[in-house]
């Protein structure tokens, strides 16, 4: 019965490519994120939504687009996917928008070659 | 710019002994401090966390301090026991940016039997 969930797990795609990470969460948060951790390990935040409305939006390309239906999902869309990309995408969820206590998913592990 | 950093990029403790894992922090703007533990090909669960207004919590094993005036909180487990062997990342926020995050790069602790 899992928290956060995010598919695919593993993705593997070529250059140029566009590509979408679904995420969705039952318990019944208002909050969403997606945390992106790089080839050195370190766990950054690239989005925030609240109730649907994008709260965080730090310095991503916008090749980078997140998707909210609604507040129990987070899709996360990458276009023209370039080698610098590849790295684990962590989806995540909280309470509310103080957010002191975020669970994340499982992470999707996208490879670009 | 790292603002939370943990030095330590590894540590390996003999079961039963006790396991203490840094942090330090440069923004004086942080007030909410967590830590989370990470197994491999998952996402990282929530362990503890600790208000700037405190400066210990504890919860069974798992005990963090805070020292505001050094920018320093450290997380003790004890007894350690092997399936404590994780990456532990610590993590930051300040109130007026919500629910944003600052990881640290995270340190892999080894439990041996």
């Amino acid at each position: 019965d899992t928290a956060v969930s995010q598919t695919p797990k593993y993705l593997v795609t070529q250059m140029g490519n566009d590509k979408s990470i679904k995420c969705e969460q039952n318990l019944g948060h208002d909050t969403m994120y997606w945390y992106k951790q790089d080839s050195k390990k370190f766990l950054k935040i690239m989005f925030s939504y609240n109730n649907k409305e994008l709260i965080i939006n730090e310095t991503v390309p916008n090749r980078f687009s997140p998707k909210s239906p609604d507040k129990a999902h987070l899709n996360l869309h990458i276009n023209s996917l370039e080698l610098g990309d590849s790295a684990v995408y962590f989806c995540a969820s909280s309470q509310d928008r103080l957010g002191n206590t975020i669970y994340f998913g499982e992470g999707s592990w996208l490879t670009v070659v | 710019d790292q603002q939370v950093k943990q030095n330590s990029p590894s540590l390996s403790v003999q079961e039963g002994r006790i396991s203490i894992l840094n942090c330090d922090y440069t923004n004086s703007m942080f007030d909410y401090f967590l830590w989370y533990k990470k197994y491999p090909a998952e996402g990282p669960t929530f362990l503890i966390s600790i208000s700037s207004i405190k400066d210990k919590n504890e919860d069974g094993r798992f005990t963090v301090f805070l020292n505001k005036s050094a920018k320093h909180l450290s997380l003790h487990i004890v007894p350690s026991q092997p399936g404590d062997s994780a990456v532990y990342f610590c993590a930051a926020s300040e109130e007026t940016s919500g629910s944003r995050l600052t990881f640290g790069e995270g340190t892999q602790l080894t439990v041996n039997p």
